[in-house]
């Protein structure tokens, strides 16, 4: 069975500019998370959606937003890009998160803001 | 805010040696804690989750152990291969993921 697909792999932004990451669950699963790693921060959780709504948020700017869609695929945004962006970007996907499951991730969007 | 502690930062092994790998969190309201691991710049791939009702959960030369009462977890895996050099991550799971910041271990063949 497919795993967690996320596309693209590796983007260069420039600052200023609005970027669009894109996640595919594996196939059942409901639940979408969202983290940032960096060296100095670690693995930071952004948020998580559920059926479409965002259920969970973490202590991030209103710079980064996201959503579900239907088929509960989810795509995350960041607007007005920052140096301090530059990141691993990485989607967790789960069959309904938070109790007891399992969560799986992808291999990661790679962004890199000039 | 939960705080998740792994202990040592690095580690380095001759092949075939078993490895500990130490991991502490503050908070003991969680649903379950996590195993990771992490090649680099990779994606993290689940090795073993362990619910919060249990005290331990084997994979292969994996063995994981939880007690939620002292905040800790840790993972052993048996006779090491060069293949196990990576990054390993645990995570606790309360309403999201908190993650340590990982051992980075090497195994010498």
């Amino acid at each position: 069975k497919a795993g967690v697909t996320q596309t693209p792999r590796y983007l260069i932004k420039t600052r200023g500019q609005q970027v669009t990451l894109s996640c595919s669950p594996i196939s059942g699963h409901r639940s979408v998370s969202w983290y940032q790693q960096t060296p100095g921060q670690g693995l930071q959780f952004l948020f998580e959606y559920f059926s479409e709504t965002q259920r969970n948020k973490g202590n991030f700017p209103g710079r980064f937003s996201g959503r579900q869609f239907s088929n509960s695929r989810s795509e995350m945004n960041v607007s007005t890009l920052e140096l301090g962006d530059s990141a691993l970007y990485l989607c967790a996907s789960s069959l309904v998160g938070n109790v007891n499951t399992e969560a799986f991730f992808g291999q990661g969007t790679r962004l890199t803001v000039v | 805010k939960q705080e998740v502690t792994q202990i040592p930062a690095a580690l380095s092994v001759p092949e075939g040696e078993n490895l500990v790998l130490n991991c502490s969190f503050t908070d003991s309201a969680i649903y379950n804690l996590q195993w990771f691991r992490q090649d680099p710049g990779k994606g993290l791939t689940s090795l073993l989750l362990i619910q919060s009702s249990q005290r331990e959960q084997t994979s292969g030369r994996l063995n994981a152990s939880l007690d939620k009462s002292s905040g800790r977890s840790t993972l052993y895996i048996a006779a090491s291969q060069p293949g196990d050099s990576a990054t390993y991550l645990c995570a606790v799971d309360d309403y999201k993921l908190s993650f340590g910041a990982g051992t980075t271990v090497t195994v010498r063949a």
